[in-house]
Formats: structure tokens, C-alpha cells, sequence
């Protein structure tokens, strides 16, 4: 099945300690991308890579690294999450950088608190 | 900046009734806009319209592009409690080439 694939589903951490939540996608897709999502500002992008060792900065990207050395994976790292991090993680991906003919597929999301 | 506003932010409707959802954008050169419907969790892809395909109809959605308004329009007929969701609208520019710019949303519940 053609999926994006994220875990955890559901993170509770404390201030300060580092944390990976990873994002991988079985479609060959080119394009990957992470999003937070928090009420009442929507969808923002963190980051987005256009393919293997392609990298660079969404809206809001402070706070969080990302790497893309092998095609299919795209993990989101928070070297010191802290209390403003807490929200609702995406992973999305794309044949290529938008449009693609369906938009992206997205994962099924991380919740994260950070206490 | 891209811009993507919505309305109304949120409705509650009765089983049977039509709603319609807005949408207005601010885009440079813009190229698409999607509309995706999230439940529990993950968005899930219903529409894409572009400057040559500016209606789409699947079943009892349906959504229109005005370019001229810079605005769309998601309509469901005879809602159902299945409806019940945050729809969401997103726009991409040839300047953001990178990403989709998401509207806040419109939450619908549709009750018996």
C-alpha cells in the first residue's frame, strides 16, 4: 500500500531532551515535507526537501533540523524541544515539488507535547 | 507572503441541508489550489483546481476556482454525518514552488 509513514503516533517528552520523529514513504516520491499544525494558524511548513541531499527552510523552521540522505526517509529532529514545540506534526510527500497531481500524501501525524 | 483565509471558520448543520465553504487566497502567480478534508487526524486529498480546470464534481462535492475573485468554493448536497470535518484549503505560486500554503480551515459537523 502507497503510504507515508510517521512515528510516534503520540510523544510526550520533557524541555530540553533531544528527540527524531521519523517520516518515510514506500512511493519513490521525490518531494518531502513537515508541517505543524496548531489551532487557529493552520498548516505550516518547517522544512522540505526536493529530493536526496536537498534541503531547506519552511515558515518555521527554528527549533528543528532535518536530513534527507536516502530518498524514502525524511526525519524531523528537535535537538531541545521545548514547550512551544508542542503541536501536531505531518509529514507530507509528493512526486515532485508541488504541483503534483494529487497534492501530497500525508502521514498520519505525531502528536507532541513537551512538558 | 501567500495568504489563504477561510470561511466560515466553523458550521454545524443539520443531516440533508447544502453548506458551501470559502475560500480566498493571495498567491503570486498562482498555479493550483487543493482542497483536502481531514477527520481524526491526516488530510486526505478531494480537489485540485488550476487555471484550465477551474470546476470539479465528485459525487456530492463539488468545487469552482474564481480567478477573477481569487476565491473558491467547496459545496456539499445532502450532507451526512460522515461530512463532519475540517476542510482545508491550500494554494501554491510558481514563487512557492516549494510548499502548499494552508488556510486555517472550516470545521463542519453535520448532526441527525
Amino acid at each position: 500500500e502507497a503510504q507515508v509513514t510517521q512515528n510516534p503516533r503520540y510523544l510526550i517528552t520533557v524541555t530540553g531532551k533531544k528527540l527524531t520523529v521519523t517520516c518515510s514513504q514506500n512511493m519513490n516520491h521525490e518531494y518531502m515535507s513537515w508541517y505543524r499544525q496548531d489551532p487557529g494558524l493552520g498548516l505550516r511548513q518547517i522544512y522540505y526537501s526536493m529530493n536526496v541531499e536537498v534541503t531547506d527552510k519552511g515558515d518555521v523552521p527554528e527549533g528543528y533540523k532535518v536530513s534527507r540522505k536516502e530518498k524514502r526517509n525524511f526525519p524531523l529532529i528537535l535537538e531541545s524541544p521545548s514547550p512551544n514545540q508542542t503541536s501536531l506534526y505531518f509529514c507530507a510527500s509528493s512526486l515532485r515539488g508541488p504541483p503534483a497531481p494529487y497534492g501530497y500524501t500525508f502521514g498520519s501525524g505525531t502528536r507532541l507535547t513537551v512538558v | 507572503e501567500d495568504k489563504v483565509v477561510q470561511s466560515p471558520l466553523s458550521l454545524v448543520v443539520h443531516e440533508g441541508d447544502t453548506v458551501t465553504l470559502n475560500c480566498s487566497y493571495e498567491v503570486t502567480n498562482f498555479r493550483s489550489l487543493l482542497w483536502y478534508k481531514q477527520e481524526k487526524k491526516a488530510p486526505t486529498f478531494l480537489f485540485m483546481l488550476t487555471s484550465s480546470g477551474i470546476e470539479k464534481k465528485s459525487g456530492r462535492l463539488s468545487s469552482i476556482l474564481d480567478k477573477k475573485e481569487l476565491s473558491s468554493i467547496l459545496n456539499i448536497t445532502a450532507t451526512q454525518t460522515g461530512d463532519s470535518a475540517i476542510y482545508l484549503c491550500a494554494v501554491v505560486g510558481t514563487g512557492t514552488a516549494s510548499k502548499l500554503t494552508f488556510g486555517t480551515g472550516t470545521r463542519l459537523q453535520v448532526t441527525l
